[in-house]
C-alpha cells in the first residue's frame, strides 16, 4: 500500500460525458502528479501540482483539467469524453517538487472505460 | 517518439532462469529509475541510479547505469514466479519541470513455474 488513494477504482461512461477522478496523496506529500496509461502510449505524464499550484504540464488535452485543493487532495476532470480516453489514470505523490532525489508513490489507479 | 526505449517488450521464461532487460536512450539523464507494476496496481519504485557506471543490487535484481548515463539494464538471477510483472524505466525531466517523469513502454515479464 503506497498510501496514495484514488477513487473510483473503475468508471464506465459514454462518449461526450464528463467525469471526475479523485486522488488523496500520502500524508505530508505536497506534490500530486497525474499520469495516463494506455496500451498504445504507455505511461504518460499529464500534470503536476505542488502545494496547490500547477507546477508542470505534460501532454494533457484541453478537455482535461486538474486542481489541487487546500487539503492537498487533487481532482482530474475529463470532459467531452472520447473512446480514445479509455485508459488507466494514475495519481502519484511526493514530498517535494520532484527531481532525481524524489520518489513518486503511485496510487492503484482509476480504470476508465468510455463506450 | 519514445525518449526511453525498452527491450524486449515481452519476455516469457521458466523459473530459475536468468534474464536481462534494457532501457536505452539517446539523451543523457541525471538519474534513472526502475519500477515494477503488477496487474491492477500502480508502479512501485525498485531503485534509482544516479552515477554513470553505478551498479545496485536488490536481492536477486542487479541494476546498472551506463557510463554515459544514457542507458540502463536490469538483470534478474534465478527468476521466480513472483517476479512476474511489467518492468518500467523512467527518468526525470530537468529544470522547471523536474517533477515530470518520462517512462519507457516497459518489459512484460512472465515467469512460469
Amino acid at each position: 500500500d503506497s498510501g496514495v488513494t484514488q477513487t473510483p477504482k473503475h468508471l464506465i461512461t459514454a462518449t461526450g460525458q464528463r467525469v471526475t477522478l479523485r486522488c488523496s496523496p500520502r500524508s505530508g506529500d505536497l506534490s500530486v502528479y497525474w499520469y495516463q496509461q494506455s496500451l498504445d502510449q504507455g505511461l504518460q505524464f499529464l500534470i503536476q501540482y505542488y502545494n496547490g499550484e500547477e507546477r508542470a504540464k505534460g501532454n494533457i488535452l484541453e478537455r482535461f483539467s486538474a486542481q489541487q485543493f487546500p487539503d492537498l487532495h487533487s481532482e482530474l476532470n475529463l470532459s467531452s469524453l472520447e473512446l480514445g480516453d479509455s485508459a488507466l489514470y494514475f495519481c502519484a505523490s511526493s514530498v517535494g517538487v520532484g527531481g532525481r532525489w524524489e520518489t513518486q508513490y503511485f496510487g492503484p489507479g482509476t480504470r476508465l472505460l468510455v463506450l | 517518439t519514445q525518449l526511453l526505449e525498452q527491450s524486449p517488450q515481452f519476455l516469457s521464461i521458466q523459473e530459475g532462469e536468468n534474464l536481462t532487460v534494457y532501457c536505452n536512450s539517446s539523451s543523457v539523464f541525471s538519474s534513472l529509475q526502475w519500477y515494477r507494476q503488477e496487474p491492477g496496481e500502480g508502479p512501485v519504485l525498485l531503485v534509482t541510479v544516479v552515477t554513470g557506471g553505478e551498479v545496485k543490487k536488490l536481492k536477486r535484481l542487479t541494476f546498472q547505469f551506463g557510463d554515459a548515463r544514457k542507458d540502463s539494464s536490469l538483470h534478474i538471477t534465478a527468476a521466480q514466479t513472483g517476479d512476474t510483472g511489467l518492468y518500467l524505466c523512467a527518468a526525470p525531466d530537468r529544470g522547471s519541470t523536474l517533477g515530470r517523469l518520462y517512462f519507457g513502454r516497459g518489459t512484460q515479464l512472465t515467469v512460469w513455474p
